[in-house]
């Protein structure tokens, strides 16, 4: 078992939809939880964190945690084109050092 | 502005031939570490840094090296490149981890890609 799995996609939405993306990670004591878009070439950006069992909204951008049922997801409301890319999950491990631990990543198409 | 620069952005090189990558941060970030990316198999960590000399290995360091003997900077050196180096490389930064065990998420350089004939 990987210990952060996404579905690779591609996620096809039609421009305006909400898209859902979905992650799931196994180290049960994980504290902090990272959603980053990355375009094809370039590099991952950060575009939400949460810390805590709920959900964090910002501008089109949701996530929600639930460490209960170890899963985080990412919603995009009223998607662009612009949003088509390749969203990574990453999962902090509970102590030692700051590191992250990506999934493979869910391509997400939205089309016109 | 706050950022991470990554030098070069691509390179072809022939395998043997030592290569440097250069990275350096201008957020005081503790923290560094150097990634590669390939399809299917997503970011996968090859060294890390806490502080000034402090370095060890990631989940995948065999043929890199690192150093980090000022705060800025976190050079990755291939010192004798194989074709199975061929990737796309990423340096990210950040503070290390603050109270209650959470991470403040990484920064990213813009990537080089490299391919070694």
């Amino acid at each position: 078992q990987k210990e952060v799995e996404q579905n690779s996609g591609p996620l096809s939405v039609p421009e305006g939809a909400i898209a859902s993306l979905n992650c799931t990670y196994s180290d049960r004591g994980s504290q902090s939880f990272f959603w980053y878009r990355q375009y094809s070439g370039k590099s991952p950006e950060l575009i939400m964190s949460i810390y805590s069992n709920g959900d964090k909204e910002d501008g089109r951008f949701t996530a929600q945690l639930n460490k209960a049922s170890q899963y985080v997801s990412l919603l995009i409301r009223d998607s662009q084109p612009s949003d088509s890319a390749t969203y990574l999950c990453a999962v902090k491990r509970f102590g030692g050092y700051n590191k992250l631990i990506f999934g493979a990543g869910t391509r997400l198409a939205v089309h016109p | 502005e706050a950022q991470v620069t990554q030098n070069p952005r691509y390179l072809i090189t022939v395998t043997g031939k030592k290569l440097t990558v250069t990275c350096s941060q201008n957020m005081n970030h503790e923290y560094m570490s150097w990634y590669r990316q390939d399809p299917g198999l997503g970011l996968r960590q090859i060294y890390y840094s806490m502080n000034v000399e402090v370095t060890d290995k990631g989940d995948v360091p065999e043929g890199y090296k690192v150093s980090r003997k000022e705060k800025r900077n976190f050079p990755l050196i291939l010192e004798s490149p194989s074709p199975n180096q061929t990737s796309l490389y990423f340096c990210a930064s950040s503070f290390a981890t603050g109270q209650g065990d959470t991470s403040y998420g990484y920064t990213f350089g813009s990537g080089t890609r490299l391919t070694v004939v």
